[in-house]
């Protein structure tokens, strides 16, 4: 079945260093991928998504890039701040129905 | 635009009591989904609404269900609570259009606890 496996956190990094969330999954046909981000008592927010291999998505200076070859969609920024420390999420749409897939979350700590 | 609201925020039960919960979408939106988020779980989809109809059902027993009103405000129930169901649970609106993904809006969630 669809699944997506994410790094186990929680990942602690020092303001403005580079972050990296790995994030595999296992689909049939071709799934749309997401990120979702989840800051403290707040629901869920879209951060970013590809819709296709070998796109990429960013917004906020986190991006990730759709690997088909890989089957990964692995986030990325390249300075971290504290207001970046939440939880993320990533996501896959591979049916009709349009259901999300869910990855288990990573916590991210980040200490100034 | 009011982004979506969901009520109570905190709620505190006993086992075998029931729970509703509430969430209003945003306007304009059709679609409310509903998830259980918990620590050992994860996010595990429990049903969407569309236009008053359940149209998509995740794996959860029949003491969960839901229903939609005309103004596209959902409620949840949680019939004969377990401890076990204790959880975060989050409400998405969409727009809902079929045959395409709709981007979901999150509420900020129910905190459950059932003692």
């Amino acid at each position: 079945g669809n699944s997506v496996t994410q790094m186990e956190g929680p990942v602690t990094l020092s303001e403005e260093a580079f972050l990296t969330i790995n994030c595999t999954y296992t689909a049939t046909g071709y799934p749309s991928l997401f990120w979702y981000v989840q800051y403290p008592g707040e629901g869920l927010q879209l951060l970013l998504k590809a819709t296709k291999a070998d796109d990429k998505g960013s917004n906020k200076g986190f991006e990730a890039t759709y690997r088909k070859e890989t089957t990964s969609f692995h986030l990325e920024k390249g300075s971290v701040q504290v207001s970046d420390s939440a939880v993320y999420f990533c996501a896959l749409i591979a049916d009709s129905n349009y259901q999300l897939i869910w990855g288990a979350g990573t916590k991210l700590i980040i200490k100034p | 635009k009011a982004g979506v609201t969901q009520t109570p925020r905190y709620l505190i039960k006993t086992r075998g009591q029931q729970v509703t919960l509430s969430c209003s979408p945003i306007s304009g939106h059709r679609s409310v989904s509903w998830y259980q988020q918990t620590p050992g779980q994860g996010l595990q989809f429990l049903f969407e609404y569309f236009s008053e109809t359940q149209r998509n059902k995740g794996n959860f027993p029949g003491r969960f269900s839901g229903r939609q009103f005309s103004n596209s405000r959902s409620e949840m129930n949680v019939s004969t609570l377990e401890l076990g169901d204790s959880a975060l649970y989050l409400c998405a609106s969409s727009l809902g259009s079929s045959g395409t993904y709709n981007e979901q809006f999150f509420g900020p969630g129910t905190r459950l606890t059932v003692l």
